[in-house]
């Protein structure tokens, strides 16, 4: 199975700046059939781009993915109060669908 | 609008089964494949396995072999995971998730409320 590992497991900053997960997976993610979710303590996940790059309806163009093959990144390019959550990625172009482990993004 | 409405809160023994539902709206549903994916408390995302409602064809990740078994209703567009041979690793809440149109691959951008499955010993 593929395995996706994130880092930073924490990241601490503060509204206005700017956030840089990533996402690295452990063979090539072909067609690049990478995803990011956002989660909310109590809330189900939500899609926020797919395909790597394209965000889902309804994303603001603050939230912007990169990467192909292995490594992935989710930039968030000024944090608002509603955007400190927990972020995973997910590949779906093989079964077992895997997810990484998860980035806390909290305020500093 | 497009939306999953899962069954409530379960408690079960250890050893015994549970049954969660899952109530698609919106669209059409045997168009789209479903999934299921378990969160333990303070853990991350586990998927468990896909069903296409069309034909009812299944596929699972290898550590549920022989203890998931997912189904569909299409004549109330519901489908149901249910797990067996409960043990306390098991408390989680449990998601269904829409999937890409069949045929396809895609993320998985509708996501049901979440149920809470409890294994008390």
């Amino acid at each position: 199975e593929i395995v996706l590992t994130q880092s930073p497991g924490t990241l601490s900053l503060s509204p206005g700046e700017r956030a840089t997960l990533s996402c690295r997976a452990s063979q090539s993610v072909s067609s690049s059939y990478l995803a990011w979710y956002q989660q909310k303590p109590g809330q189900a996940p939500r899609l926020l781009i797919y395909g790597a790059s394209s965000r889902a309806t309804g994303i603001p163009d603050r939230f912007s993915g990169s990467g192909s093959g292995t490594d992935f990144t989710l930039t968030i390019s000024r944090l608002e109060p509603e955007d400190f959550a927990v972020y995973y990625c997910q590949q779906y172009v093989r079964s077992p669908y895997t997810f990484g482990q998860g980035t806390k993004l909290e305020i500093k | 609008q497009v939306q999953l409405i899962q069954s409530g809160a379960e408690v079960n023994k250890a050893g015994a089964s549970v049954k969660v539902s899952c109530k698609a709206s919106g669209y059409t549903f045997t168009s789209y494949y479903m999934n299921w994916v378990r969160q333990a408390p303070g853990q991350g995302l586990e998927w468990m396995g896909i069903i296409n409602p069309s034909g009812g064809s299944t596929s699972h990740a290898q550590k549920f072999q022989g203890r998931v078994t997912m189904t569909r209703d299409t004549s109330t567009s519901t489908v149901y995971m249910e797990l067996s041979s409960l043990r306390s690793e098991d408390t989680a809440v449990y998601y269904c998730a829409r999937g890409g149109i069949v045929g396809e691959t895609a993320p998985f951008d509708i996501w049901g409320q979440g149920t809470m499955v409890t294994v008390s010993s």
